[in-house]
């Protein structure tokens, strides 16, 4: 398995309140990926970096924030949460060494807002 | 608009049997197309890819079909065992560089004993 691991696994908070996610690699892949996974959507891309300090937006960035200060941590802020964002949020690791376009996910974190 | 879409939420399948999960897409820059598997409560794990060049690619029990012309792909899983039981997404890719992956809504597979 990729070393990839997300923190928290688990979160609840309440409308308003900022929240940070955080995925870790010891892979030394060089892009980072942010997905949300709802009902009836598939994984749909936030944010993305190409290396560090380098990132873009996905399909649906609104309300999210992303910084990279080290190849190994990407971090997803939502700045003012609301119920909307309430998801499952993956984080995935590619490199362009690999011989395809295969992405490796994290296991994950739940976050609930009230 | 959803440029990859997976028009079955669900497919039940018996054990031992053939199991045929499709995909359409409507955008003709995909170039590179994957299949992911989905446990609950786990993250995606990646099964089987196909490059635009090809129009199979197989894997053990995995293969993979691609009709560029239709844009639809497909995998076939044959025999279907109780452990495939899961969650399936194809993704598409249109740039290299960026590896950017566009996923369809998923199809969930059950193999019946």
């Amino acid at each position: 398995d990729a070393g990839i691991t997300q923190s928290p696994r688990h979160k609840v908070t309440e409308t308003g309140t900022p929240v940070t996610l955080r995925c870790h690699q010891t892979e030394n892949h060089r892009y980072m990926y942010w997905y949300r996974q709802d009902p009836g959507h598939g994984l749909r891309l936030i944010h993305y970096s190409y290396g560090v300090k380098d990132t873009d937006k996905g399909e649906v960035s609104d309300g999210y924030s992303v910084s990279r200060s080290k190849t190994e941590d990407f971090l997803l802020t939502l700045e003012s949460a609301t119920s909307s964002q309430t998801s499952v949020y993956f984080c995935a690791i590619s490199d362009p060494g690999l011989a395809g376009y295969e992405q490796y996910f994290g296991p994950g974190t739940r976050l609930t807002v009230t | 608009d959803q440029q990859v879409k997976q028009n079955s939420p669900s497919l039940s399948v018996q054990e031992g049997r053939i199991s045929i999960l499709n995909c359409d897409y409507t955008n003709s820059m995909f170039d590179y197309f994957l299949w992911y598997k989905k446990y609950p409560a786990e993250g995606p794990t990646f099964l089987i890819s196909i490059s635009s060049i090809k129009d199979k690619n197989e894997d053990g029990r995995f293969t993979v079909f691609l009709n560029k012309s239709a844009k639809h792909l497909s995998l076939h899983i044959v025999p279907s065992q109780p452990g495939d039981s899961a969650v399936y997404f194809c993704a598409a890719s249109a740039k290299k560089g960026a590896q950017k992956l566009v996923f369809g809504q998923g199809t969930r597979l059950t193999i019946n004993p």
